[in-house]
Formats: C-alpha cells, sequence, structure tokens
C-alpha cells in the first residue's frame, strides 16, 4: 500500500517548534517523500520533499531517518497560521500520482 | 491571479444531470492533474494530462466521468448522470511538467459539487 500512516491530529502552543511524524515503512529506495498542506476551504500547498538527505526551506525542515521508513516534518516556530492538515506523500520516481492519506489536523494553541 | 482557477467554486445540481467543471491551470504549466476530495478524506487521484494526452486515467471511478485538455491548457472534467455519491470537492493541479516522483504540484481552492 503506497499511503503512508500519520497520527489524526496533533497540538502545539504558538512559538513553539512542532513536529510532525510519518510512517512509510514499505518505501522504496526511489521514493520520493512530499509534505503538503491544507487549510480549511483550499486546495492543498506545497511544503516540502526530499529523496534521502534532510531538506530546508523558507516554511519548515524535513528530516528523513536513515532508513528512510519515517520522516518528520518540523515547524520551527508554529503560528496559528500553521493551523491546518498536513499531509505526508510518498510517490515513486518516474510516477505522477500522489497518494494522500487523512493527514494530521494541526491546531495551534494562542 | 497567477494561481491554478476553478470555475464554478459552488455547483447544485440535482441526481441524474450532467455537470461540467473547469480548470484553468497556471500559464505555461504542461502537466495537469484532477483529484477528488470527499468529506474528512484526503485528495484522491482521478486523471493525469502531459500536454493535450491523458497520460493515466486509471483514477476516473467509472465512465460517468471524463476529462479533456483539448489544446493543452484548460481541461474540463465531464460528469454524466450525477449521482449523490459524486458529491465532493474537486481538486485541479497543474506543474510545470511531470512532476516524475518530485517537484511541486499547485492546486486550485476546488470546485464543490453537491448531488442533491
Amino acid at each position: 500500500d503506497a499511503k503512508t500512516t500519520q497520527p489524526n491530529s496533533m497540538e502545539s502552543n504558538e512559538e513553539e517548534p512542532v513536529h510532525l511524524p510519518c510512517n512509510h515503512s514499505t518505501i522504496s529506495g526511489t521514493d520520493y517523500i512530499h509534505w503538503y498542506r491544507q487549510l480549511p476551504s483550499q486546495g492543498p500547498e506545497y511544503v516540502i520533499h526530499g529523496l534521502t538527505s534532510n531538506v530546508n526551506n523558507r516554511m519548515a525542515s524535513l528530516a528523513i531517518a536513515e532508513d528512510r521508513k519515517s520522516s518528520t516534518l518540523i515547524l520551527h516556530r508554529a503560528t496559528l497560521r500553521d493551523a491546518a492538515v498536513y499531509y505526508c506523500i510518498r510517490s515513486a520516481s518516474g510516477t505522477y500520482k500522489y497518494i494522500f492519506g487523512t493527514g494530521t489536523r494541526l491546531k495551534v494553541l494562542a | 491571479g497567477a494561481g491554478v482557477s476553478q470555475t464554478p467554486s459552488n455547483k447544485v445540481t440535482e441526481k441524474g444531470k450532467y455537470v461540467e467543471l473547469r480548470c484553468d491551470p497556471i500559464s505555461g504549466h504542461t502537466a495537469l492533474y484532477w483529484y477528488r476530495q470527499s468529506l474528512g478524506q484526503g485528495p484522491e487521484f482521478l486523471i493525469y494530462f502531459q500536454g493535450t494526452g491523458a497520460a493515466d486515467d486509471s483514477g476516473l471511478p467509472n465512465d460517468r466521468f471524463f476529462a479533456v485538455r483539448p489544446e493543452g491548457s484548460v481541461s474540463t472534467l465531464k460528469i454524466q448522470r450525477t449521482e449523490r455519491g459524486d458529491s465532493a470537492v474537486y481538486l485541479c493541479a497543474s506543474s510545470p511538467r511531470s512532476t516524475s516522483g518530485g517537484g511541486e504540484l499547485f492546486f486550485g481552492e476546488g470546485s464543490r459539487l453537491t448531488v442533491l
């Protein structure tokens, strides 16, 4: 099954770091790991993606386990605007179908 | 704006009617995707276009669903003989080329279809 496993929901306090876990134990060597987030009444928005090495961008960091069976999306300082459903997706190199799971609903407390 | 545009934003129809949903991708994006999202679920892949041709339509649930992209830009998702189970948000996304495992999809805000 290409779907990943994520907790249904998480909470964080504003201004604190958030670590969103994702399990993809059946990942193959050429599968990418993507993260998207979806705010209410909007389409999903790209956050970050990676293959093997940890990745950083202006929105977040992606930490990929050495065996690649899990990864963690890190929001360094959560804000109220980060409250969304976060989707972790794996996609095989050479394919274009992103298989979304049900994601993690992140609640940020003021 | 310069993002993916979808119309209508909301469509209410009666069971058995025909519906068309339109997607205007970001200019220059050759790859276009349709997804469907039911309440409380993640988006579900329907079809992928590279240019004018449907490279993969394996996600279309049955032959009542059809999509076209005649000039390699705007796409229309067509649903015949709508059923109540077709009620969902239909999302369109585009990318500069086939993502081929990596890269970013740009999503529109979706068309919410309600079948009464």
